[in-house]
């Protein structure tokens, strides 16, 4: 299973952009990155995913660097409510979809 | 409120027990995951059926196992219960049984306490 590196912790003030890395340098043309996070005390939440160009939705926005070795997960404004751990997970298109979570960035958003 | 469905919400044994975690998936997946999630492990993939068969199977003891019904629910039974097994249990479902675009929704977990 291809592997993915993320910071362990990152802090944000609350309604300031916040841009999470994840480095996948193993990453295959077919691996779709996908992120999720999950609240606490909650199951892990999609939240967005791409190939190659970069994704918007009412979430967040994904980044795909250009030789897709790296990808930046956007959230525009950050509330109370990101705080979470935030998953950067692959996923082959001709693989099963079991995916890999590593440890995640944990993101802690102050007032 | 993803849609997927499990029952218990929290289930205390003792060790050398046997339970049954239970999972309802969300209208119209056929594919049902399991993942354990312990404070020194991490979220960690068990096993994955769709449509009522095995397709995937990750770090699934062999004192673990699981099936998936007609009706698509899945139950997954962890037998010989140690005091290691004590996590969240998740389940999560989607549409189709490769990677890819699908995506995965999950439940809100059974919190698993082996006494």
């Amino acid at each position: 299973d291809a592997k993915t590196t993320q910071p362990n912790s990152m802090e944000s003030n609350e309604e300031e952009p916040v841009h999470l890395p994840c480095n996948h340098s193993t990453i295959s043309g077919t691996d779709y990155i996908h992120w999720y996070r999950q609240l606490p005390s909650q199951g892990p939440e999609y939240v967005i995913h791409g190939l190659t160009s970069n994704v918007n939705n009412r979430m967040a926005s994904l980044a795909i660097a250009e030789d897709r070795k790296s990808s930046t997960l956007i959230l525009h404004r950050a509330t109370l409510r990101d705080a979470a751990v935030y998953y950067c997970i692959l996923s082959g298109l001709y693989n099963f979809n079991k995916f890999y979570f590593g440890s995640g960035t944990k993101l802690n958003v102050k007032p | 409120d993803s849609g997927v469905t499990q029952t218990p919400k929290h289930l205390i044994t003792a060790t050398g027990q046997r339970v049954t975690l239970r999972c309802s998936p969300r209208s119209g997946d056929l594919s049902v995951y399991w993942y354990q999630q312990s404070l020194d492990q991490g979220l960690q993939f068990l096993i994955q059926y769709y449509n009522g068969e095995e397709r995937a199977k990750g770090n699934i003891l062999e004192r673990f196992s699981a099936q998936q019904f007609p009706d698509l629910h899945s139950e997954l039974n962890l037998s010989s219960l140690e005091l290691g097994d004590s996590a969240l249990y998740f389940c999560a479902s989607s549409v189709f049984w490769r990677g890819g675009t699908d995506t995965q929704y999950f439940g809100p977990g059974t919190r698993l306490t082996v006494l």
